[in-house]
Parts: C-alpha cells; sequence; structure tokens
C-alpha cells in the first residue's frame, strides 16, 4: 500500500451538482497530479499541483478546478457535472524535480453521476 | 505530443508459462517510463520503470521490462506466470513537466 489516501472512495451525484475530492499525498511528496480514469480506459492527465499552484494541466474544461495545502495535500472540484464526468479520480503524489522517481497512487474514488 | 500505444487489449496466458505485455511509445527527447499494475477496485501500482542505463529493468513480483531505443518499445515480461498476476497493466511515460501519458491497458488472464 502506498502512502497516498483518497476520499470518500464511492460517490454518486446528480447531473449539474458540485463534488469535492480529496487527496492526502505520501509523506516527503511535494507534487499532487490527479487523473480521470474512465471505464475500459487508461488514465487521463487532468492537472498537477506543486507549491499551491497549478503546475500543468492536461486536455479537461476550467470546471475541473484544484487546490493544494500547505500540507501538500489536494483537491479536485467539478462543477456542473455531466454524465461523462463519471469515472474512476485517481491522485498520485511524487517529488518535483526528481523525474527519475514513480508517483504513488491512491485507490481512487469512483464518482457516478446520474 | 507523447504517447504510448499498448496493441493487446488482452494476453491470455497458462500458469507456468512466460508472459509478455508489449508497449510502445513517442516522445522527444529520453524517455522515462513506467508499468503499473490495477486490480479490481484499486488505484494504480508500481511495477518497475527506465530511466537510464540498462535496457532490462527488474521491478517487483518478479517482473521486468526491455527497453529497446530503437523499436521504441518497452514490453513488460515475466518468465514463469501466476495466476494472481492476473489483473490490468499500464504503460507510460513522463514528460518534462512530470506528466504522466499512460497507454490504454492490457487485461492480463493467467489460467490455471
Amino acid at each position: 500500500e502506498t502512502g497516498v489516501t483518497q476520499s470518500p472512495t464511492h460517490l454518486i451525484k446528480t447531473r449539474g451538482q458540485q463534488v469535492t475530492l480529496r487527496c492526502s499525498s505520501q509523506s516527503g511528496h511535494n507534487t499532487v497530479s490527479w487523473y480521470q480514469q474512465a471505464l475500459g480506459q487508461g488514465p487521463q492527465f487532468i492537472f498537477q499541483y506543486y507549491r499551491e499552484e497549478e503546475n500543468g494541466r492536461g486536455n479537461f474544461p476550467p470546471r475541473f478546478s484544484g487546490l493544494q495545502f500547505p500540507n501538500y495535500s489536494s483537491e479536485l472540484n467539478v462543477n456542473a457535472l455531466e454524465l461523462d464526468d463519471s469515472a474512476l479520480y485517481l491522485c498520485a503524489s511524487s517529488s518535483e524535480g526528481a523525474r527519475n522517481t514513480e508517483a504513488f497512487f491512491g485507490q481512487g474514488t469512483r464518482l457516478t453521476v446520474v | 505530443a507523447q504517447s504510448v500505444a499498448q496493441p493487446e487489449d488482452q494476453v491470455n496466458v497458462a500458469e507456468g508459462n512466460p508472459l509478455t505485455v508489449k508497449c510502445t511509445y513517442s516522445v522527444s527527447g529520453n524517455p522515462y517510463l513506467f508499468w503499473y499494475v490495477q486490480y479490481p477496485n484499486r488505484g494504480l501500482q508500481f511495477l518497475l520503470k527506465y530511466i537510464t542505463g540498462d535496457n532490462l529493468v527488474k521491478g517487483s513480483y518478479g517482473f521486468e521490462a526491455e527497453f529497446n531505443k530503437s523499436q521504441t518499445s518497452f514490453h513488460l515480461k515475466k518468465p514463469s506466470a501466476l495466476v494472481s498476476d492476473s489483473a490490468l497493466y499500464f504503460c507510460a511515460v513522463r514528460s518534462a513537466g512530470n506528466m504522466l501519458t499512460f497507454g490504454g491497458g492490457t487485461r492480463l488472464m493467467v489460467k490455471p
């Protein structure tokens, strides 16, 4: 098991609602990345946070936003939920500047939008 | 833009036989390559990585991978498969920004 924890593990929301997902990074890691994994597909990069600022973003609309806190934990917020937002959301922690180290993933949050 | 291809959706192998899960990549500059495994309803678990050096990389649970620069491939291998190896396997490449680009995944089925 990694030291990355995500909450909640499962969530059901209605289309149009807003959702917040949370992630605690592994001790010693200062960077958090978020990925969306739709059913039957590989994870897709949403964005990354380093020193409480967004440090790279994938091809996701602005209604996907995030925060990183001084303790390096992070939140992913999604506004105006759509049915296609149903997916497993994965958080990964790593050390910025250490490209030769691997990212460690949490167990994910399964979001279902109905 | 970087990309990763896993040409096989599923690989079937008998327990005790060798297994190979294929991965090819496209990236500018030196590739940083990774393999992750995903069990049902779980996150991704790191298996192994190639950064530089020896083209044969050894990782967790007896897995290894061979980096081939000329063929831009990074195939995952194991000499003797176990039923417990059955899972979803993802190959990934890291960009300068620390972002991982994943392949579509390959489901490995090991039959007793």
